[in-house]
């Protein structure tokens, strides 16, 4: 069963406006992590936003904000001011466990949304 | 301003050649990845060290895959021999695990090896 799930392949904003990305998870752990990275046409993967499954708030980032539901195994991406350099690809990810666990270290990928900011 | 670096960024080589990937970790950072991504798989983890051990590597064909860390400032990905299906983008990352009960740390990821076998 997938893990992550990511409903959109594709997404077009406004320069300026803001946008959602979605990005829902299962699993059965009560300790987990979720990350959003992205991903330019350039290649690199560069981590944006993390949230602990303990965390009472929802974790913000300078224009990133991940919009946390945990009773709907939900971490939306929110980019607010969408930038032309926000095109990208976005990757939603989880780590399930805790650090006394020895799957702890293994992050499981998205299928990732493909972000396009139109001028 | 601390990078993960990869050599080569490209490689084109024929079936049944070895190839090998180098990783130069962030300094400091005790675990390093290595992950491959296609369009069809999209990312996949297929070895990770902590502190130079190997943790797992499950995730790799272990027939023809290897990974190494000779030293901590160096981890290596080799394929032999290769094949056209090993075709893609290989990125290594490295983190610090922190000693937290829900400890979190991010991977921070090289620019890549684009991996292409004809």
């Amino acid at each position: 069963a997938q893990k992550i799930t990511q409903t959109q392949p594709g997404m077009f904003v406004q320069e300026k406006e803001a946008v959602t990305l979605d990005c829902t998870y299962d699993t059965s752990d009560p300790s987990y992590g979720l990350f959003w990275y992205k991903q330019p046409s350039s290649g690199e993967m560069i981590f944006l936003i993390y949230q602990g499954s303990y965390d009472q708030q929802n974790a913000t980032e300078g224009r990133y904000s991940l919009n946390f539901q945990k009773a709907r195994k939900s971490a939306n991406l929110v980019i607010s001011a969408s930038q032309l350099g926000d095109s990208a690809m976005y990757f939603c990810a989880m780590r399930e466990g805790n650090a006394f666990k020895t799957s702890y270290d293994k992050v499981i990928f998205g299928p990732g949304t493909s972000l396009s900011v139109i001028p | 301003d601390a990078r993960v670096t990869q050599t080569p960024r490209h490689k084109v080589t024929e079936m049944g050649q070895e190839v090998t990937m180098r990783c130069q970790p962030i300094l400091g950072h005790n675990t390093v990845f290595w992950y491959r991504q296609t369009m069809m798989q999209g990312l996949e983890l297929l070895a990770y060290f902590r502190n130079r051990a190997p943790l797992d590597d499950s995730g790799m064909p272990k027939d023809r895959f290897s990974a190494e860390m000779p030293d901590a400032t160096l981890a290596t990905l080799k394929i032999q021999p290769s094949e056209p299906r090993d075709s893609a983008v290989y990125f290594c990352a490295s983190g610090h695990a922190r000693q937290l009960p829900e400890g979190a740390y991010e991977q921070y990821f090289g620019p890549g090896t684009r991996l292409t076998v004809t």
